[in-house]
């Protein structure tokens, strides 16, 4: 089952301005991460969150962390053409055999930043 | 470094025909991992390995084998395809050591099955 969703599913903005999305999580988590995937790519990290923090930057990148609602955000300031891409979060799980966590992801947001 | 690498990036298979899927890394990771996307879903892990020799099963399974001969390399077969597995598959990568560690993706791989 899917354990992240992404809101809005699609999401198209002008050049310039900043794009927020949304992730819901089920169960605990201990840790959150944010990809990217360009139109017929592999998926590209952008950014992990830890379940002990709540707020992190990374250049134009902003994720919020709201374990007691079980939510994340991801703001991109001042958008770029070359921004327009699907973003997926994505939860780690803990498998019983070695401790390597799978990562389940949510459906992803497709950004459209318009030039 | 080329990262993580698979082959074949297309392949169209008849029902009930084998493929293997090969993946490769050359950043000395422990941890590798199949996932496979469907059309407007988010990735769902099929297998992973720990280590060289270890295997084991993700979310979706069925219908899949792997084998991890080599640290670098970690394979998806599939036996007998069926329609429902066309998908594109994507190998990862990690390194060991708690879960706080970014996973390495390949470019995926294409599969058509009819």
């Amino acid at each position: 089952s899917q354990q992240g969703e992404e809101d809005p599913q699609a999401l198209s903005i002008q050049e310039g301005e900043n794009a927020t999305m949304n992730c819901s999580y089920k169960t605990s988590i201990n840790n959150l991460q944010w990809y990217r995937q360009n139109s017929g790519r592999g998926l590209v990290h952008l950014i992990l969150i830890r379940s002990n923090e709540r707020e992190k930057h990374s250049g134009r990148l902003r994720v919020t962390l709201d374990t007691s609602k079980k939510s994340s955000s991801l703001l991109i300031t001042a958008s770029r053409a070359a921004d327009t891409a699907s973003y997926f979060c994505a939860t780690g799980l803990m498998y019983s055999g070695g401790g390597a966590d799978g990562l389940t992801f949510g459906k992803g947001t497709h950004l459209i930043i318009q030039p | 470094n080329a990262g993580v690498t698979q082959t074949p990036k297309f392949r169209v298979l008849k029902t009930g025909q084998s493929m293997t899927l090969l993946c490769a890394q050359d950043m000395n990771h422990e941890y590798m991992y199949w996932y496979r996307q469907d059309p407007g879903m988010g990735l769902r892990l099929i297998h992973y390995s720990v280590g060289e020799g270890t295997t084991a099963k993700g979310e979706v399974p069925d219908g899949y084998n792997v084998s991890r001969l080599k640290k670098q390399n970690f394979l998806l077969g599939l036996e007998s395809a069926a329609p429902s597995q066309t998908s594109v598959y994507f190998c990862a990568s990690r390194k060991a050591g708690g879960s706080y560690n970014e996973q390495f993706f390949g470019p995926g791989t294409r599969l058509t099955v009819l």
